[in-house]
């Protein structure tokens, strides 16, 4: 199966720009999605496509690629940002695959 | 508006199995594609497989085949997922969530939602 690698973890200062990233074969053909979670939650959608965002999503956050590296940039983070970042695709077989996640913690 | 609820927490001895419900509302029952994905304590998501009722035939992620089971209950709206065998590492909050895609001038993103609320299953002797 193809493998989504994330940093374990980011920080950034409040108010700061954070780009959170996931490298894999798979993104070469496919968009990685991106999921927020918060302790105790179930995920969140927050990019989807190239660079799409939920209705309800701020627009702080945004998303881009290119070559097997898909990013989430957070523009201006703030505390209610702080939580664990996923993405996730679509493997040759045909399985989903989710990234390590990375823990974003907002200083 | 599709909303998933899923069956209460659940303990399970070494070696059994359990079975966890994702009651559906406000979709379109048949067509909707759920998958199921699981979260071991302060470990990442992971996905076991997922159905369409329309089709039938669920698919299993290669870890999880044999031991898993996906089925959906068209007369009730409820799909369920079981898994035997169950040993100490299959302690995880287990989701059920509508999988589906979409196209950005032919590339594809892969969409999980709306989830249910997840399912703890604890395996303990």
């Amino acid at each position: 199966s193809s493998e989504l690698t994330q940093d374990p973890a980011v920080a950034v200062a409040l108010g700061q720009t954070v780009r959170v990233t996931c490298q894999g074969d798979s993104l070469r053909k496919y968009y990685a999605t991106w999921y927020q979670q918060k302790p105790g939650q179930a995920p969140v959608v927050v990019i989807y496509g190239e660079d799409h965002r939920p209705s309800g999503i701020p627009d702080r956050f945004s998303g881009s690629s290119s070559g097997n590296i898909g990013s989430l940039t957070i523009t201006g983070a703030q505390t209610e940002d702080e939580a664990d970042y996923y993405c996730v695709s679509r493997d040759n077989s045909g399985d989903w695959v989710f990234g390590g996640g990375t823990k974003l913690t907002v200083l | 508006q599709l909303q998933l609820v899923q069956s209460g927490a659940e303990v399970r001895k070494p070696g059994s199995s359990v079975k966890v419900s994702c009651k559906a509302s406000g979709g379109t029952f048949s067509s909707d594609s759920i998958s199921w994905v699981r979260q071991a304590p302060g470990q990442g998501l992971e996905w076991m497989g997922g159905i369409i009722p329309l089709f039938g035939t669920p698919s299993y992620a290669q870890k999880f085949q044999g031991r898993v089971t996906i089925i959906a209950d068209d007369s009730t709206s409820t799909f369920y997922m079981e898994l035997s065998s169950l040993r100490s590492e299959d302690t995880a909050v287990y989701y059920c969530a509508k999988d589906g895609y979409y196209s950005d001038r032919g590339r594809y993103s892969w969409v999980f939602d709306p989830w249910g609320q997840g399912t703890l299953v604890t395996v303990s002797s």
